[in-house]
């Protein structure tokens, strides 16, 4: 099925342990995003790509970086989590010229 | 203070009414997104507005850009629409269309 496909769903980690979160969307989009979610908060931004090659910062950049190699994949990295990481981590994608979103079904993380 | 502002938090709702969920924005914007999340956490985009109003089944979005004022609508309302309901915006200069999310209205329809 056409879509944003994230990986894994769920995971905990200790701190200073490092992951990496991938998202696949198989429908040629241009952008891409990483986003997380905290109760009380609206989603926000953490990184973004506007393109093979290219990443952009979002507005809570500080902990994690990413890549995108190639155009169907961005991959947010944790190098040292933190309990502040805890989070539902979100993966969408758009067309450039289009409107619409379309979002992975998240990632639970827990940092204990 | 958020740029996109939602009122209610939380809205409950028998089963049949009339439901309706706001969304104002401060500053101007390019566009203004309605979402949709379930319990278990998947988002779905139900709207994009510029402008006027868009419906689609039981839902309709209107936006007032001189207001700065954005509304969801709901008729005949089902348990099955109990969710959070989240309005986004598109604020320009905005490179990558980025959005800028409200907190979210958690709606419950009881039956």
């Amino acid at each position: 099925n056409a879509g944003v496909t994230q990986t894994p769903k769920f995971r905990v980690l200790k701190t200073g342990q490092s992951m990496t979160l991938l998202c696949a969307q198989d429908m040629n989009h241009e952008y891409m995003y990483w986003y997380r979610q905290d109760p009380g908060m609206g989603l926000r931004l953490i990184h973004y790509s506007v393109g093979e090659g290219t990443t952009a910062k979002g507005e809570v950049p500080d902990g994690y970086n990413v890549s995108r190699l190639k155009k169907q994949n961005f991959l947010l990295g944790l190098e040292s989590a933190a309990p502040s990481q805890t989070s539902v981590y979100f993966c969408a994608s758009s067309y450039s010229a289009a409107p619409g979103y379309t979002f992975g079904s998240g990632t639970r993380l827990t940092v204990v | 203070k958020n740029e996109v502002e939602q009122s209610p938090q939380n809205l409950t709702a028998q089963e049949g009414e009339f439901i309706t969920i706001n969304c104002s924005y401060s500053v101007g914007i390019s566009a203004l997104h309605w979402l949709q999340q379930h319990p278990g956490g998947g988002i779905v985009s139900l709207f994009m507005l510029s402008s006027g109003k868009k419906k689609h089944g039981r839902l309709i979005a209107t936006i007032n850009i001189q207001e700065k004022h954005s509304s969801l609508h709901i008729t005949a309302s089902h348990p099955r629409d109990s969710a959070v309901y989240i309005c986004a915006a598109k604020i320009p200069p905005t490179s990558g269309s980025r959005l800028t999310f409200g907190e979210g209205t958690q709606l419950t329809v009881n039956p």
